[in-house]
């Protein structure tokens, strides 16, 4: 059972326009939520969490969204760069991570 | 270094034969764990150590896979008898303890490849 779902596996944006990948989760008891971002042939990278308390976390051009009764959780990226095309991955859980499987995002010039 | 290194960068194996991949956390992170990515999946946990022992281990996909770290710091995953479908990339992470909630911060994986 899939516990983090991406459901879209690759999201192309302009340059400039915003980019929101979603994420949805099942399990009710995660209380924290995490997004990563992935370059190829590199490691995960922490881009930005958001505890269930919260429903918005912002950070510079990054912020997440929290929707608690819908188990869904979404990342907006405004206004977007180039270098931001990345493969980014949700993630909930404590000491083990469960992920999705990753959107590829492509921000074209 | 300042991060998570982990060696080899790719390895390319038999069918059959015995691999070990190796994981140096970040200087001063008690917590470690181990994760692995097929291709076209998300990450898949396999096991995670708080010090240089190993409270979850649910992730291993069978008794052909080993890890254990020592001295608090390096750790190895071993791999017996390597099947096609173990051909993946295994990430190592680490965080400076096992937390509630917090960031893990990751190597830049092994690619393994069993022919």
């Amino acid at each position: 059972d899939q516990q983090v779902k991406q459901n879209s596996p690759s999201l192309s944006v302009q340059e400039g326009r915003i980019s929101i990948l979603n994420c949805d989760y099942t399990n009710s008891m995660f209380d924290y939520f995490l997004w990563y971002k992935k370059y190829p042939a590199e490691g995960p990278t922490f881009l930005i969490s958001i505890s269930s308390i919260k429903d918005k976390n912002e950070d510079g051009r990054f912020t997440v969204f929290l929707n608690k009764s819908a188990k869904h959780l979404s990342l907006h990226i405004v206004p977007s760069q180039p270098g931001d095309s990345a493969v980014y991955f949700c993630a909930s859980g404590a000491q083990k991570l469960v992920f999705g499987q990753g959107t590829r995002l492509t921000i074209n010039p | 270094g300042a991060g998570v290194s982990q060696s080899p960068s790719n390895k390319v194996t038999e069918k059959g034969k015995d691999v070990e991949l190796r994981c140096d956390p970040i200087s001063g992170h008690t917590a470690l764990y181990w994760y692995r990515q097929s291709l076209g999946q998300g990450l898949e946990f396999l096991i995670y150590f708080q010090g240089n022992s190993a409270p979850d281990k649910s992730g291993l996909p069978s008794d052909r896979f080993s890890a254990e770290r020592t001295g608090g710091s390096v750790s190895t995953l071993t791999i017996q008898r390597t099947q096609q479908e173990d051909s993946a990339v295994y990430l190592c992470a680490s965080s400076l303890r096992v937390l509630g909630s917090g960031e893990q911060f990751f190597g830049p994986g092994t690619r393994l490849t069993v022919l």
